[in-house]
C-alpha cells in the first residue's frame, strides 16, 4: 500500500543533541512538508519542497534544516538552536496541480521528539 | 494572506446528537478549503475539501461542510454523531506561495462524544 512512513515514533533528546526524523513516501508525490503541531496551535509549516534538491522555509524553520535528495525522501533535522524542540512533528506530501491548484495532503503517522 | 479561525477549542456533544464545528477564513482570492481529522497520536486524514461547484460538500464518515462565501465560513457538521467520532479536526485554506501551495491550518476543535 502507498504512503508515509515516519520514524522513528517517539524519540527523547538531551538538550544540545541534534536529530533527525525520517520521512520516506512510496505515493510518487512531488511535493513533501514538514508540519510542527503543539497543542492549541494547530500545525505550523517548516519547510516543504516542491521537487529534488529544492526546498523553501516555512513559518517556524529558524532552528531546523532539511534534504531532499531523493523524490520519496525529507529527513529532517532538529538543531540544538531549536529552542522548543518538544513536540509533535508531522510530514506530508502532494501532487504538485499547478500553480494555483490545490494540494491534497497526505500525512505520516507522526513522530513525538521529547528533549530532557 | 489566507488565515484561519476555528471558533471553539473543545465541542462535547453526547451520542446521536448532531455537531457543528465551526471554521471561518480569510482570503481575497480563490478559496480551496479542507477538513481534516487527527485521532490521537496520528496524522491527519482528509474529511472533506471544496475546491469548486457545490457549496453543499460531502466527505467520509457521515460529516458534511457548507461553503458560505457572504460570510466566510465553511462549517462541518454531522447529524448525528459515535464515540468513535472523537478526536480533533482542523479546518484549512491553500495559501498560494512563490514556489507552490501550502495548507494553512486552524488551530483545531477536539470533539468530545459522550454517551
Amino acid at each position: 500500500d502507498g504512503g508515509i512512513t515516519q520514524s522513528p515514533k517517539y524519540l527523547f533528546r538531551k538538550e544540545g543533541q541534534n536529530v533527525t526524523l525520517s520521512c520516506e513516501q512510496n505515493l510518487n508525490h512531488d511535493a513533501m512538508y514538514w508540519y510542527r503541531q503543539d497543542p492549541g496551535q494547530g500545525l505550523r509549516l517548516i519547510y516543504y519542497s516542491q521537487i529534488v534538491n529544492d526546498f523553501q522555509k516555512g513559518d517556524i524553520a529558524e532552528g531546523y534544516s532539511v534534504s531532499r535528495e531523493k523524490k520519496e525522501s525529507f529527513p529532517l533535522t532538529v538543531t540544538s538552536a531549536q529552542k522548543n524542540p518538544t513536540a509533535f512533528y508531522l510530514c506530508a506530501s502532494s501532487i504538485v496541480l499547478g500553480a494555483s491548484g490545490a494540494n491534497v495532503l497526505t500525512f505520516g503517522a507522526g513522530s513525538r521528539l521529547t528533549v530532557l | 494572506a489566507q488565515s484561519v479561525t476555528q471558533l471553539d477549542s473543545q465541542v462535547p456533544v453526547f451520542e446521536e446528537a448532531p455537531v457543528e464545528l465551526r471554521c471561518n477564513y480569510s482570503s481575497s482570492v480563490s478559496v480551496y478549503l479542507f477538513w481534516y481529522v487527527q485521532y490521537p497520536n496520528q496524522g491527519l486524514q482528509l474529511l472533506l475539501k471544496y475546491l469548486s461547484g457545490s457549496t453543499l460538500v460531502k466527505g467520509i464518515n457521515g460529516f458534511e461542510a457548507e461553503f458560505n462565501k457572504s460570510q466566510t465560513s465553511f462549517h462541518l457538521r454531522k447529524p448525528s454523531v459515535h464515540i468513535s467520532d472523537t478526536a480533533e479536526y482542523f479546518c484549512a485554506v491553500i495559501r498560494e506561495m512563490e514556489y507552490g501551495n501550502k495548507l494553512v491550518f486552524g488551530a483545531g476543535t477536539i470533539l468530545r462524544v459522550k454517551s
